[in-house]
Parts: C-alpha cells; sequence; structure tokens
C-alpha cells in the first residue's frame, strides 16, 4: 500500500467557508496531483505539481488553489465553498519513467 | 479526440466465476495503459501497468492483454472473490509531455455474489 495521506476523509461544510484539503506523502515523489471524482465518472485533474514552488492548472477548471512548499505536502484550498464543489478529492503522487501514479484514499466533500 | 471507454459499465457474477472486461482507447501518441481498482470511497490502487511492447501482465488472479494495433485492452479476472467488488479503470498515458498525460475511463463497476 502506498504511503499517500488524505485528511479529512470526510468534510461536510456550510456555503462560503474556507476549506483546506491536507495530502501528504512519504516516498520523495517529485510529481503530485489533485483529482476530482463524481461518482460514476471518470477522475479529471485540476491540479499537479514538477516539485517544489511548481504548480500548474490540470484540465478541468477549479476554483481551488494549491501550493507545493515542502515536497512532501500538496494541500488543496478552496477559499469560499460552495454546493458545486461537492464531489470526491484525490490525491497522487508519482515516480519512475512511466510516472505510476499512488493514490490517496480520497476526501468526500459535501457543502450544504 | 483522446478517449478511452470501457465496457460493460457494471457486472454482477457469481463468487468464483471468471470475467473479462473490455477498454478501447483512442489515445495518441500511446506510453502505457494501467487498469487501476477502485474500492467504494478509495482511491485508486494500481492492478498492472502495460507499455506497447508488452502483450498480457499479470498480477495474481488479475491478466491485462494489450493489443496496441488495435488499441484494446481487456482484465481478465480468475476465480472471482467478494473482496473484487470494486471499479476497475482503464488509464492511458499519452507521450505528448514529461507529465505524461492520463487519460481515465469511467470504470467498470464489478459486483460479485456469494
Amino acid at each position: 500500500e502506498a504511503d499517500i495521506y488524505q485528511t479529512p476523509r470526510y468534510l461536510v461544510i456550510g456555503t462560503g467557508k474556507k476549506i483546506t484539503l491536507e495530502c501528504s506523502q512519504t516516498m520523495g515523489h517529485d510529481k503530485m496531483y489533485w483529482y476530482q471524482q463524481d461518482p460514476g465518472m471518470e477522475l479529471h485533474l485540476i491540479h499537479y505539481s514538477y516539485g517544489v514552488n511548481s504548480t500548474e492548472k490540470g484540465d478541468l477548471s477549479s476554483e481551488s488553489t494549491v501550493s507545493r512548499i515542502r515536497t512532501e505536502h500538496f494541500p488543496l484550498t478552496l477559499e469560499s465553498a460552495r454546493p458545486s464543489h461537492t464531489s470526491q478529492y484525490l490525491c497522487a503522487s508519482s515516480s519512475g519513467q512511466l510516472l505510476e501514479q499512488y493514490f490517496g484514499p480520497g476526501t468526500r466533500l459535501t457543502v450544504t | 479526440k483522446n478517449q478511452v471507454e470501457q465496457s460493460p459499465q457494471s457486472l454482477i457474477i457469481l463468487e468464483g466465476k471468471n470475467c473479462t472486461l473490455q477498454c478501447n482507447y483512442t489515445v495518441s501518441p500511446f506510453s502505457n495503459l494501467r487498469w487501476y481498482k477502485q474500492d467504494t470511497g478509495r482511491g485508486p490502487v494500481s492492478l498492472t501497468i502495460m507499455t506497447f511492447s508488452e502483450n498480457t501482465k499479470s498480477n495474481g488472479r488479475y491478466t491485462a492483454t494489450l493489443d496496441a494495433d488495435t488499441k484494446q485492452s481487456s482484465l481478465h479476472i480468475t476465480a472471482s472473490q467478494l473482496s473484487d467488488s470494486a471499479s476497475y479503470i482503464c488509464v492511458v498515458s499519452d507521450r505528448g509531455s514529461t507529465l505524461g498525460r492520463l487519460y481515465f475511463g469511467r470504470g467498470t463497476q464489478l459486483t460479485v455474489w456469494p
């Protein structure tokens, strides 16, 4: 099992609140990713990072922001949560030539 | 348009039976193809990863095949167990960037009944 962790696992929060989803990995991987997944749908890349101080937006437009101050830590922040942000958020990291990705357990976010 | 299509969308089988899941893709240029298992409420876990030159790869009771000419892959599960109930996701990576862009299928939801 991969050493990549996400907290919280579940979060129910009211509209307008600021939230930060935590992701950390102990494998020393340079590349990290955030995905959004709705039930029965494919994963969509919303942010990625090649390394410290490197962040890029993914394919799916997202109102969230990320930071990468340390190799092992890649938090995602929503400044003002809305019901449309309700989804599962998956963090991943990768290594090697094939960039095999290891996923965290996910955070299920519900915005009421 | 780069796409990954999986079939069937859902499948129910009895414990002990075999099954085969299909994946067709149009991703080009092709780098590798991965199969992931995703339990409900969890993150995906890698089962196999195959490059262009690999036709088959096994991981215990899971055997993946790849036909790069027809752009098709299959995942065969032998002697299914209740714990095999999960979503199986086909993911294709291109060679278009250092990042290795990933294209995800929507998954096949497998349910194994006792």
